[in-house]
Parts: structure tokens; sequence; C-alpha cells
């Protein structure tokens, strides 16, 4: 089954302690991206990535890292997460880019206290 | 980000009618445009997109249309059913520009029984 897996899907931590949300798809697609959606202003891009070793700033990128060594897996790192980094996050991929159909995983609900 | 809005944050419509949800765009230089469907408490699934070059697709009861002179573009859902109760988002992209998206932050579509 195609799908998008993001890992873990609810955290709950405290601020300064570094974490990472996993995602992996197996449809290997090249392009994959991060969002956070928050109440009031829908989704908003973090970083994207169209390929291996090859990675972007989105439109809301401080305080969040990403890596992509591998096509199926782009993690999500936030070094020293802060309660204004408490959202829900998506990971999605598509075959060539942002203008395609994306697969979304299941989303991370994440809290920073 | 891009200024992607949407007019009315909420919509009920009766089970068999038709559903129409608008969007406002601000940036005279996208010309990519894409709805999403969000089911509580699942990531967005791709619905239908379209191209500065068309004014309308259609797809499985669904269609999208694009009115360049107003930077307006709407998804009609044909026949609504229950399932279709959902947060629907449209975003915005170029296709020559940097590869990434900007979603508006929704519409809360209820189908009434």
């Amino acid at each position: 089954e195609a799908q998008v897996t993001q890992n873990p899907r609810y955290l709950i931590t405290v601020t300064g302690k570094k974490l990472t949300v996993t995602c992996s798809q197996n449809m290997n697609h090249e392009y994959m991206s991060w969002y956070r959606q928050d109440p009031g202003l829908g989704l908003r891009q973090i970083y994207y990535s169209m390929n291996v070793e090859v990675t972007d700033k989105g439109d809301v990128p401080e305080g969040y890292k990403v890596s992509r060594k591998e096509k199926r897996n782009f993690p999500l790192i936030l070094e020293s997460p802060s309660p204004n980094q408490t959202s829900l996050y998506f990971c999605a991929s598509s075959l060539t880019g942002a203008q395609g159909r994306a697969f979304f995983g299941q989303g991370t609900r994440l809290t920073v206290v | 980000g891009e200024n992607v809005g949407l007019h009315l944050p909420t919509l009920s419509v009766q089970e068999g009618d038709n559903s129409i949800i608008n969007c406002a765009y601000s940036n005279s230089a996208s010309d990519y445009f894409i709805w999403y469907k969000q089911e509580s408490g699942k990531g967005p699934q791709f619905i239908i997109d379209i191209r500065s070059n068309m004014d309308k697709r259609q797809g499985q009861r669904v269609t999208v249309l694009l009115n360049k002179t107003v930077k307006h573009l709407s998804l009609q859902i044909a026949a609504t059913q229950p399932g279709d109760s959902a947060v629907y988002f449209c975003a915005e992209g170029s296709l020559a520009g940097a590869n990434n998206l900007f979603f508006g932050t929704g519409t809360r579509l209820t189908v009434i029984p």
C-alpha cells in the first residue's frame, strides 16, 4: 500500500530537548516536504527536498532542520524545541514536486512545554 | 507567505445539494493551484489541481474553476454526500519558481443528512 509514515503520532516534550520526527515513504518519490498546521493559519511549509541531499527552506524554516540521506526518509529535527513549535506536523511526498499530487502522512501532534 | 484566503470559513449544505467552496489568491504570478481535503484526524488528501492555462477542470463529482482576472478559484462538489464533510484547502504555487506551495486557511464543509 502506498503510504507516508510518520513517527511518533503524538509527542510531549520539554523546552530545549532535541527531538526528531521521522518520515518515510514507500513510493520512490523524489519530492518530500514538511508542513506545520496551526489553527487559523492553515498549512505552512517548513522545508522541502527535491531529491537525496537536496533540501530547501519553505515558508517557516526557523528552528527546524531536515536531512535527506536516503530517498525514502526525510526526518524533521528540532534541535532546541520551544513552546511556539507546538503544532500539528505533516510530512508529504510526491513524484516530482510540489506541483502535483502529494501524499500526506497521518500527522504528528507535538506539544512543547 | 502568500495571502491565500477563503471567503467563507464554514459551509453547511444539505445532502444531495451541490457545494461551492471559494478561494482568493493574491499573487498574480501563481500559475498552479490545487485543492486538498482533510478529514478529522487525517492528513490532507489530493482532490484536483489546475494550471493557469485552463479555466476549468473536472474530476469525479468535482470541478475546479479558475478566474485569473479576479484571482479567484472555486471547488464545486456535485451531489454532496456525508463523506464529503471535511476541511478543504486551496493552495497556490508557481510551475517555474520555487518548489513550494502556499496554502489557504481552509473551509469546513458540513453535510447535513
